[in-house]
């Protein structure tokens, strides 16, 4: 089956400082990737779509340019979470879409002191 | 705005049980429904994607029913085991006709203990 990576599966920063997170498809090529943001006990809440080659859109609410995403190839989309603050502490999880389905990486926790 | 509710948010089972997870959305007008797994600090699992033609899905103890018209689907699990604690999330693409490719709402998910 179609697997997609997340790299790294946990990291720790300090409050101001960034930090990149990726998001692979292993096994198929995809223009599509999402990236969802999970808050503790609460569900999946999609902050962006992820396009190869453009621009990525961004759900309402969400800061473009606090959360950089970079998709510059059909099997790798990056997301960044600059200045990071204590609130951006989550889980972030990403999803690549095959042309039938969408299959979701394992998640990044992500703490910032 | 789409939005998705699951009831209840945690049921606890003793192993063997029968049980149903329900799940309601507020635009009926969907392509499709799926319902995932997430185990403690990992990610999702696709279970079952229901077409918006179909009535339901089965995999092996897992049956999945959606009636488009009241804006529910229901998760049964047959003879649940310990294995089977996790939470359980349905979701449907956020926007009127949007394909399974889009961008998906998520309910908040059953918290789901099967007790040995």
């Amino acid at each position: 089956g179609a697997v997609v990576s997340q790299h790294p599966s946990w990291v720790i920063c300090k409050s101001g400082t960034s930090v990149k997170i990726e998001c692979r498809s292993l096994d198929f090529q995809a223009t599509t990737m999402f990236w969802y943001r999970q808050f503790p006990k609460q569900s999946l809440m999609l902050m962006a779509t992820s396009n190869e080659g453009s621009k990525a859109t961004y759900e309402q609410g969400v800061e473009k340019d606090k959360f950089l995403i970079n998709h510059a190839s059909l099997t790798l989309s990056t997301l960044t979470v600059t200045s990071a603050h204590p609130e951006d502490s989550s889980f972030y999880i990403c999803s690549a879409w095959t042309g039938a389905q969408q299959y979701f990486g394992p998640g990044t926790r992500l703490t910032v002191t | 705005k789409q939005e998705v509710t699951q009831i209840p948010a945690a049921l606890s089972v003793p192993e063997g049980e029968n049980l149903v997870l329900n799940c309601s959305f507020t635009d009926s007008a969907i392509y499709n429904l799926q319902w995932f797994r997430q185990d403690p600090g990992k990610g999702l699992t696709s279970l079952l994607l229901i077409q918006s033609s179909q009535r339901e899905q089965t995999s092996g103890r897992l049956n999945a029913s959606l009636d488009k018209s009241s804006g529910r689907s229901t998760l049964y699990i047959a003879a649940s085991q310990p294995g089977d604690s996790a939470t359980y999330l349905c979701a449907v693409p956020t926007g009127i006709q949007e394909t399974s490719g889009s961008r998906l709402t998520f309910g908040e998910g059953t918290q789901l203990t099967v007790n040995p």
